[in-house]
């Protein structure tokens, strides 16, 4: 199993640039979730899914946008990027309610916003 | 609002040494906490869960405790390497065990150097 993979590792955009932040896994995990990790802030959840065709807002969802049209992938999608979006992104994945629950993380994706 | 906190925030030790991280967090209607341990530039490794219904967990050198009623988890280390240099940080997982409830709350972390 290749786990929670994202792409791109890296990317520089300009304020008003859209862009899509790819993320996927090979586990057959119903729950999806993106986290920025900001300095001194820890990590925040973006939006989640809890399965294809279901998303829900998590506590900085704004500028933000996802869909999940299989299990497998859930796309980020940044509207307008602006400056404060300039953070790392993570993507995870879990199971589901079942237990055990262990969330596996991708290796991030460092965006920076000029 | 859960909040999840991390003291100290840097920890320095020599190599050798068995040394306790802390995590504490101000709601005890969890579902399970989680460990995990991040490199500099690097995502999040899975180090251990702990089920609210469970006291601890154990992998190799680490042992990670759990008082839901007193709100607290630590994560114990034993013989420190140079190698456990990293971030720790706790995650908890809010009650009931329902779908969609699946978001964690982070602490802001633990920053480990073992001295050689």
């Amino acid at each position: 199993n290749a786990g929670v993979t994202q792409t791109p590792k890296f990317q520089v955009l300009k304020t008003g640039q859209s862009m899509t932040l790819q993320c996927a896994q090979d586990m057959n995990h119903e729950y999806m979730s993106w986290y920025r990790q900001d300095p001194g802030m820890g990590l925040r959840l973006i939006h989640y899914s809890v399965g294809a065709g279901i998303t829900d807002q998590g506590e900085v969802p704004n500028g933000y946008n996802v869909s999940r049209s299989t299990t497998e992938d859930f796309p980020l999608r940044l509207l307008s990027a602006a400056p404060s979006q300039t953070s790392v992104y993570f993507c995870a994945s879990s199971l589901g309610a079942s237990e055990p629950n262990e969330q596996f993380f991708g290796p991030g994706t460092r965006l920076t916003v000029l | 609002k859960q909040e999840v906190t991390q003291i100290p925030a840097a920890l320095s030790v020599p190599e050798g040494e068995n040394l306790v991280l802390n995590c504490s967090f101000t709601d005890s209607a969890i579902y399970n906490l989680q460990w995990f341990r991040q490199d500099p530039g690097k995502g999040l490794t899975s180090l251990l869960l702990i089920q609210s219904s469970q006291r601890e967990q154990t992998s190799g050198r680490l042992n990670a405790s759990l008082d839901k009623s007193s709100g607290r988890s630590t994560l114990y280390i034993a013989a420190s390497q140079p190698g456990d240099s990293a971030t720790y940080l706790c995650a908890v997982r809010p009650g009931p065990a329902n779908f969609g409830n699946e978001k964690l709350t982070f602490g802001t972390g633990t920053r480990l150097t073992i001295i050689p």
